[in-house]
């Protein structure tokens, strides 16, 4: 079946720093790729997508794009603020069904 | 409007009882999902519907109702709680393409964090 796996947290960074949060899946077909947010008490927020080989998506200064030959869609920031703190998820859409992984915490310091 | 919206926020049990969390949304979503939240997990499906009248199992449906007789509610039935069902769990709410396949944005609810003693 489909599958997502994310590197594991968590990930502590300096204000500024620069981001990279792996992500890499396994689904039959051509899957849409997402990545969510969960900011503290709250629920999920789609931060960004891609639907096909080589789309990048962006949002809030974060950008991915899909790779299909290396199967991964990793996630990047030029330079982190303390309001980024929060979980981050992978995610992947086969069909009706969305497939999470299960998340890495990113805490960002002064 | 609301969005997606779950009551309680936070509810305590004693192993055997049963409870309904209740979930609701506003913008004429088709499609409607239950997940749970689990340290190191992520999140799992737990049940979804694609319009009223209509449900599936997800990948962790034991345990768990559901029903769909409204576009508007999701309501997630235990029947009998077990500390197992301990988790945070997240409704949330899509609209339903042309292709019959859910949209690309899933809006979650805030959760609600269950206890089971």
């Amino acid at each position: 079946g489909d599958s997502v796996t994310q590197m594991e947290g968590p990930v502590t960074l300096s204000e500024e720093a620069f981001l990279t949060i792996n992500c890499t899946y396994t689904a039959t077909g051509y899957p849409s790729l997402f990545w969510y947010v969960q900011y503290p008490g709250e629920g999920l927020q789609l931060l960004l997508k891609a639907t096909k080989a080589d789309d990048k998506g962006s949002n809030k200064g974060f950008e991915a794009t899909y790779r299909k030959e290396t199967t991964s869609f990793h996630l990047e920031k030029g330079s982190v603020q303390v309001s980024d703190s929060a979980v981050y998820f992978c995610a992947l859409r086969g069909g009706n069904k969305l497939t999470f992984g299960t998340g890495t915490q990113l805490k960002v310091e002064l | 409007n609301a969005g997606v919206t779950q009551t309680p926020k936070f509810q305590v049990l004693k192993t055997g009882q049963s409870m309904t969390l209740q979930c609701a949304q506003d913008m004429n979503h088709e499609y409607m999902s239950w997940y749970r939240q689990d340290p190191g997990m992520g999140l799992r499906l737990i049940h979804y519907s694609v319009g009223a009248g209509i449900t599936d199992q997800g990948e962790v449906p034991n345990g768990y109702n559901v029903s769909r007789s409204t576009t508007e509610d999701f309501p997630l039935r235990l029947l009998s709680a077990a500390p197992s069902q301990t988790s945070v769990y997240f409704c949330a709410s899509s609209y339903h393409g042309t292709r019959g396949i859910q949209s690309d944005e899933q809006f979650f609810g805030p959760g609600t964090r269950l206890t089971v003693l």
